[in-house]
């Protein structure tokens, strides 16, 4: 398994500001994800954090407003812009291991509330 | 957007009872794979069942897997108050991108 901790567990942010989420594992993966979950509702892929490039984006997301970082194999950003009250959500990590290719790992969140 | 359905949304038991909980899925699949989250936090990893296996059991969860139905069940037997939480299904949609599609999710509350 993998130790997988998210920076910061949560936060109370003003509407129009933006929040960078990050997410650090302690072995090394080879894909990495971030979810989305809103309030009461189920898990929703943002994206896949690539390393050294772009990420690649689910439908309904744009890097202009979820852009994300992966500068090495064991970490990643992600950013919430110009939040919204409607951004208020749990914003997971997870992670493929290494040889491990079926089962996700999960961050134990961050919980957003935006005013 | 979310592929997997499950029922009940919400579940209710008594301690020692048995909790069932299913999940119907719309496309074809590598793997599926149960979750467990307590009170918002991170997902537990549960269990995982491949396309070509049909039941799979791991202490006291038994999972059953039908691909011609597009189904998935979860039993816990002898529930306990701590497996209060929330239970979502997962799947591998088996294109490479090992990207998971969840559930809407099952709240089972076990009260002692």
């Amino acid at each position: 398994s993998a130790v997988i901790s998210q920076k910061p567990s949560r936060d109370i942010c003003q509407r129009g500001t933006s929040l960078t989420i990050q997410c650090q594992v302690d072995s090394q993966v080879t894909m990495m994800f971030w979810y989305r979950q809103q309030p009461g509702q189920s898990l929703t892929l943002i994206a896949t954090a690539n390393q050294g490039s772009e990420a690649t984006y689910e439908s309904g997301f744009v890097i202009d407003k979820f852009p994300i970082s992966r500068p090495n194999l064991t970490f990643s950003t992600l950013t919430v812009s110009n939040m919204s009250p409607e951004d208020s959500s749990i914003y997971l990590c997870s992670v493929l291991l290494a040889g491990i290719y079926n089962e996700q790992f999960f961050g134990p969140g961050t919980r957003l509330t935006v005013l | 957007s979310q592929q997997g359905e499950e029922d009940p949304q919400a579940l209710s038991i008594q301690e020692g009872e048995n909790a069932t909980m299913n999940c119907s899925y719309k496309t074809s699949i590598n793997n599926l794979q149960w979750y467990r989250q307590n009170s918002g936090r991170g997902l537990v990893h549960l269990i995982l069942i491949r396309s070509n296996e049909r039941e799979k059991h791991s202490g006291r969860l038994r999972v059953t897997l039908d691909t011609s139905k597009k189904s998935s069940s979860l039993l816990i037997t002898a529930s306990r108050a701590a497996d209060t939480a929330s239970y979502f299904c997962a799947t591998d949609p088996g294109d490479s991108s090992y990207k998971l599609i969840f559930g809407s999710g099952t709240r089972l509350l076990v009260r002692p």
